[in-house]
């Protein structure tokens, strides 16, 4: 079973200026998840999708974060523009639609923003 | 307030030796799920344990054992006969339900474990 995929694995970017990371989920999950990993904190959700739509975005920081979910199935996380302290590791993963099932996660994108 | 807690910022321990990690939860709920992950240095999150609030059986994989006691909102790790290979970052989380009607994962700051040989 294909696990889930994410790209790029690395992106160094200047401040103001904008990137996109993109995912996979592992086929058959309708859920999926965007985290924000600071070093040396643990994993916090920005956004969470059942299908297509949106079932928390609660700690998404609208203004320059927006994600979209086209067809229930791959998923973009754009910031626009980037700040010094949106360096991180962005981790996508996914999982059954059952409240109760595990997540998957997927390598991450480090993003460094100098 | 920290929905986990996860007080331990680093363990060190040499090879064979049992370690435990703990984890503190607070939640309302009377259903939730807490989870223990495994981060090695690659970076991808490893599943390792699920345990939802109506089962307080302790649980036994291999040379991982869990022990969890809702009289003390505690979910506790231990490692038996530690490995180098155990070497990484142990995250616990806690999915409880939200005023939208859903289940969210609140991850923990982690515990890292470094086994020498």
């Amino acid at each position: 079973e294909a696990g889930v995929a994410q790209s790029p694995r690395y992106k160094i970017i200047e401040k103001r200026q904008s990137v996109a990371f993109w995912c996979n989920p592992i086929s058959g999950h309708a859920t999926l998840y965007w985290y924000q990993q600071i070093l040396g904190q643990g994993p916090k959700l920005l956004i969470q999708f059942q299908n297509n739509g949106v079932v928390d975005d609660s700690q998404l920081p609208k203004d320059r974060f927006s994600a979209e979910r086209l067809k229930g199935v791959d998923s973009t996380l754009k910031i626009q523009p980037a700040k010094l302290e949106d360096s991180a590791v962005y981790l996508c993963a996914s999982s059954l639609i059952f409240r109760d099932r595990e997540a998957f996660f997927g390598q991450g994108t480090r993003l460094t923003v100098v | 307030a920290q929905k986990v807690t996860q007080a331990q910022t680093e363990i060190s321990v040499v090879e064979k030796e049992d370690v435990t990690l703990d984890c503190v939860y607070e939640t309302r709920d009377t259903t939730y799920y807490l989870f223990w992950y495994k981060q090695p240095p690659s970076g991808e999150l490893v599943f390792l344990i699920r345990r939802n609030s109506f089962d307080e059986q302790n649980e036994i994989s291999g040379r991982y054992s869990w022990n969890f006691q809702k009289s003390t909102s505690s979910f506790n790790f231990t490692i038996t006969a530690s490995q180098v290979v155990d070497s990484a970052v142990y995250f616990c989380a806690l999915s409880e339900h939200t005023s939208g009607g859903s289940y969210i994962p609140t991850f923990g700051r982690g515990t890292s474990l470094i086994v020498h040989p």
